[in-house]
């Protein structure tokens, strides 16, 4: 089954505490990219990757980093997490043809809670 | 910067009616314009993508329309059941797929 998925799916720690969360996607797709969802902002573009060992800023990369060393895999790396990095994240991919006409396959996200 | 804005936060309709949602844009011309649903709980689902120079799309009981003089795009659902409740996203690609903005989306119900 073509998936997107996403570890952990629930996570709360504390303020400073460094943490991954992980995305991986089985549709060789070469393009991925991590959102944040916040109440009334809708989904922000935080990083994405056309490629392998590249990867580019979104709306909102401050605090967070990313690395694309395999096709299939694009961790999120929080250095030190703060509390208003508590949101919902959601990793995507699509292929890369076609540009914008390719439709994003989504996990089913990640509930970070900072404190 | 871009800024998109989903009609209502909340739209009620009655099961069997067209639900229409509408999706304006300020600040860019977008070369697609994708639509998504959301159920709780879960990531977005892809429905339909519209081109700059398509007028309309359709997918059985879906409709999207693309104006970009208005810089608006409506959604619309005809013969809605309640299983169509859920919460809408319109995207727009920023940047030849690189960079996309989604909108806050509209949350629909669908009353039996």
């Amino acid at each position: 089954e073509a998936q997107v998925t996403q570890n952990p799916r629930y996570l709360i720690t504390v303020t400073g505490k460094k943490l991954t969360v992980t995305c991986s996607q089985n549709m060789n797709h070469e393009y991925m990219s991590w959102y944040r969802q916040d109440p009334g902002l809708g989904l922000r573009q935080i990083y994405y990757s056309m490629n392998v060992e590249v990867t580019d800023k979104g709306d909102v990369p401050e605090g967070y980093k990313v690395s694309r060393k395999e096709k299939r895999n694009f961790p999120l790396i929080l250095e030190s997490p703060s509390p208003n990095q508590t949101s919902l994240y959601f990793c995507a991919s699509k292929g890369a043809g076609g540009g914008g006409s390719q439709p994003q396959h989504f996990g089913d996200g990640t509930r970070l809670s900072i404190l | 910067s871009q800024k998109i804005e989903q009609n209502s936060e909340a739209l009620n309709i009655q099961e069997g009616k067209t639900a229409t949602l509408t999706c304006n844009y300020t600040n860019y011309s977008p070369a697609y314009l994708q639509w998504y649903r959301q159920d709780p709980g879960r990531g977005p689902v892809f429905l339909l993508l519209i081109r700059e120079n398509e007028k309309e799309k359709r997918k059985e009981r879906l409709k999207v329309t693309f104006d970009t003089t208005l810089k608006q795009s409506l959604f619309h659902i005809t013969a809605s059941q309640p299983a169509d409740s859920a919460t809408y996203l319109c995207a727009l690609d920023m940047n030849y797929g690189q960079n996309f903005v989604f909108g806050p989306g509209t949350r629909l119900s669908v009353l039996p």
